[in-house]
């Protein structure tokens, strides 16, 4: 069956460093991969989207690069800042199953001044 | 665009008593309604898929009399907890989508905490 597997975390960086988290799926076919971002006590927000392969998807500084070669989608920013701690959660839908996403565990980040 | 509004945002409820939560798309019709569940830092786990005007599909191991969902419009689902338990006390998250896309925009979540 499908499955999103993240890096475990938690992440802890200083201000201004380089991120990365890593994703990778298992799927049949070609499903959309997202990163979606929880703050503490809130729901999710979409991040960005990646719906085929070799597609970049890109929002407020981060990056992630749909790889169907080696089946990953790993989230990347140049330069984190404290505003960026949170939890980010790897996921993949499909059209054949109803688009129900399909989470990974979540990778918390925490970025320290 | 594409917001999300649940309401309400925490509750606190005795134990036996049923509890209601709403699940609102502001500016978009939403052809089909999630409704997860999160434990404390744990991913989420989804409950049931709801589309607007039929009954809902429940995710193996879920109650679905323990649960009830109704998607009444292409804007409102509820999720009605029926005799809470304490064990039944999560943070309760609802998505949804609409047929032009195949993203999900995800409510703030409600609280439930059961005495």
């Amino acid at each position: 069956g499908n499955s999103v597997t993240q890096m475990e975390g938690p992440v802890t960086l200083s201000e201004e460093a380089f991120l990365t988290i890593n994703c990778t799926y298992t799927a049949t076919g070609y499903p959309s991969l997202f990163w979606y971002v929880q703050y503490p006590g809130e729901g999710l927000q979409l991040l960005l989207k990646a719906t085929k392969a070799d597609d970049k998807g890109s929002n407020k500084g981060f990056e992630a690069t749909y790889r169907k070669e080696t089946t990953s989608f790993h989230l990347e920013k140049g330069s984190v800042q404290v505003s960026d701690s949170a939890v980010y959660f790897c996921a993949l839908s499909q059209v054949d199953s109803s688009y129900k996403l399909i989470f990974g565990s979540g990778t918390r980040l925490l970025v320290r001044p | 665009g594409a917001v999300v509004s649940q309401h309400p945002s925490w509750v606190i409820c005795k134990s036996g008593t049923s509890v209601k939560i709403e699940c609102r798309s502001l500016d978009f019709q939403a052809t089909t309604m999630f409704w997860y569940r999160q434990f404390p830092k744990q991913s989420l786990m989804l409950m049931a898929t709801s589309n607007e005007g039929s009954k809902a599909t429940y995710e193996q191991g879920v109650e679905k009399d323990k649960f009830l969902i109704n998607h009444a419009s292409l804007t409102l689902s509820t999720l009605t907890v029926t005799s809470a338990h304490p064990e039944d006390s999560s943070f309760y998250i609802c998505s949804a989508r609409t047929i032009a896309t195949d993203t999900q925009y995800f409510g703030p979540g409600t609280r439930l905490t059961v005495l």
